[in-house]
């Protein structure tokens, strides 16, 4: 049972480019979301699904798209990287807003 | 808005002594709260929920939790630390208010760590 999936586990990015974390989830989840994490500042809401086809902004939206086609896949797209997306991502999912989240390994991700 | 609060960046605890790692919350409904843990360069594993019922609640590793409506606080306790227990601890809430419900917002963080 494979939980969420995230890929990549690393990934340098120099600024103005752009990328897509990918996260897919196995457990028929039908709420999906991405945070970040910067040392001391816990975790921050960047986008959040709950269910395919919808999506919603959550505190730090800011320079980040998703999509949610499928009820797998929330992919995480950054479109012209900046140094302060430096952190790490973390995907995480759950099966009502009761349950509790199952969250992916995370990506590091370095912005130079 | 919804709000956690972890007042404490760290606890220290000698092995064997009990610990407590503090949380309070702010919303405008009722509360869902849990706690997770971090262990280094590893994803939030959940440790427990209070959704509702009992105002104590057990969950992995030996731990728990004392929901207190009246202080706004879900303080998380074991009675007696191991070293392993040496992690990132994060307290989250999300709240329900009439047909909505809110976002699930973490706290800061409060990193313990058990001496032997």
């Amino acid at each position: 049972n494979a939980g969420v999936t995230q890929t990549p586990k690393f990934r340098i990015l120099k600024i103005g480019q752009s990328m897509t974390l990918q996260c897919t989830q196995d457990m028929n989840h039908n709420y999906m979301y991405w945070y970040r994490q910067d040392p001391g500042m816990g975790l921050k809401l960047i986008y959040y699904s709950v269910g395919a086809g919808i999506t919603d902004k959550g505190e730090v939206p800011n320079g980040y798209n998703v999509s949610r086609s499928t009820t797998e896949d929330f992919p995480l797209r950054l479109e012209l990287a900046a140094p302060s997306q430096t952190s790490v991502y973390f995907c995480a999912s759950s099966y009502s807003g009761t349950g509790e989240a199952f969250f992916g390994q995370g990506t590091r991700l370095t912005v130079v | 808005a919804q709000s956690v609060a972890q007042p404490e960046d760290q606890v220290n605890v000698a092995e064997g002594n009990p610990l407590t790692v503090k949380c309070t919350y702010s919303v405008s409904g009722n509360p869902y709260l849990f706690w997770y843990v971090q262990y280094p360069n590893r994803g939030l594993q959940f440790l427990l929920k209070y959704i509702t019922g009992d105002n104590l609640v057990k969950g992995s590793y030996g731990f728990e939790a004392e929901f207190n409506k009246s202080q706004t606080s879900f303080h998380l306790k074991k009675p007696s630390a191991l070293v392993s227990d040496s992690a990132l601890y994060f307290c989250a809430v999300r709240a329900f208010y009439g047909g909505s419900q809110g976002n699930l917002i973490f706290g800061k963080g409060t990193k313990l760590s058990v001496k032997p």
